[in-house]
């Protein structure tokens, strides 16, 4: 059974438009949650992360947000950019030594 | 160097055979991953490895082995290769935090794609 759950497999923006993409997991003893960014031929790369002291994490057009009562994370990208087509992973903190458990991931498609 | 190395990029391997993916990172982080990545799974951890010296199962270890005999090197295994093994494979790395103090994110090399026949 999936832990971390990206019930969207793919997801299509304009432009200058906001990107949203979610998340949802079940085990809520663990509270630290990334997501990755993955092009095509290449590995995964960090983008962002939240702890559950926080609802809320910003890094420049990329935000974070964490509903722990619904136990659903967020990542909103604005203004989205052709360069955002990517897959994006959300992952959790499963274990100790920093083990992940990683969603099916959402493909991203910024159209001009 | 720089960075996570994997080798090879890509293999075609006959089933029965044996196949070893080399993974080498300059960070000197203490722990090591290897992730298989499969449509509409997602990434699965395989093995991981906490410090040089130690290794553990992850959520898909089976028919496949691990060594970490120094920091920088982690070797993955394949002793008896099937067609469910086709996939990609991702080495990763990250310091290890101290306990109950955060996160350390992990950082993934460029992957070899395996096909088994």
């Amino acid at each position: 059974d999936q832990q971390v759950k990206q019930n969207s497999p793919s997801l299509s923006v304009q432009e200058g438009r906001i990107s949203i993409l979610n998340c949802d997991y079940t085990n809520s003893m663990f509270d630290y949650f990334l997501w990755y960014k993955k092009y095509p031929a290449e590995g995964p790369t960090f983008l962002i992360s939240i702890s559950s002291i926080k609802d809320k994490n910003e890094d420049g057009r990329f935000t974070v947000f964490l509903n722990k009562s619904a136990k659903h994370l967020s990542l909103h990208i604005v203004p989205s950019q052709p360069g955002d087509s990517a897959v994006y992973f959300c992952a959790q903190i499963t274990g100790g030594g920093n083990k992940l458990t990683f969603g099916t991931g959402t493909q991203l498609k910024v159209e001009l | 160097i720089a960075g996570i190395t994997q080798a090879p990029t890509s293999q075609i391997l006959a089933a029965g055979r044996r196949m070893t993916l080399r993974c080498t990172q300059d960070m000197r982080h203490n722990a090591m991953y290897w992730y298989r990545q499969d449509l509409g799974l997602g990434l699965r951890l395989i093995h991981y490895s906490n410090t040089a010296g130690t290794t553990g199962k992850g959520e898909v270890p089976d028919g496949y082995s691990v060594s970490r005999a120094n920091t920088d090197d982690f070797p993955l295994t394949l002793a008896s290769a099937v067609p469910s093994q086709t996939s990609v494979y991702f080495c990763a790395s990250s310091v290890t935090p101290a306990s109950g103090s955060g996160i350390n994110e992990q950082f993934f090399g460029p992957g070899t794609r395996l096909t088994v026949l």
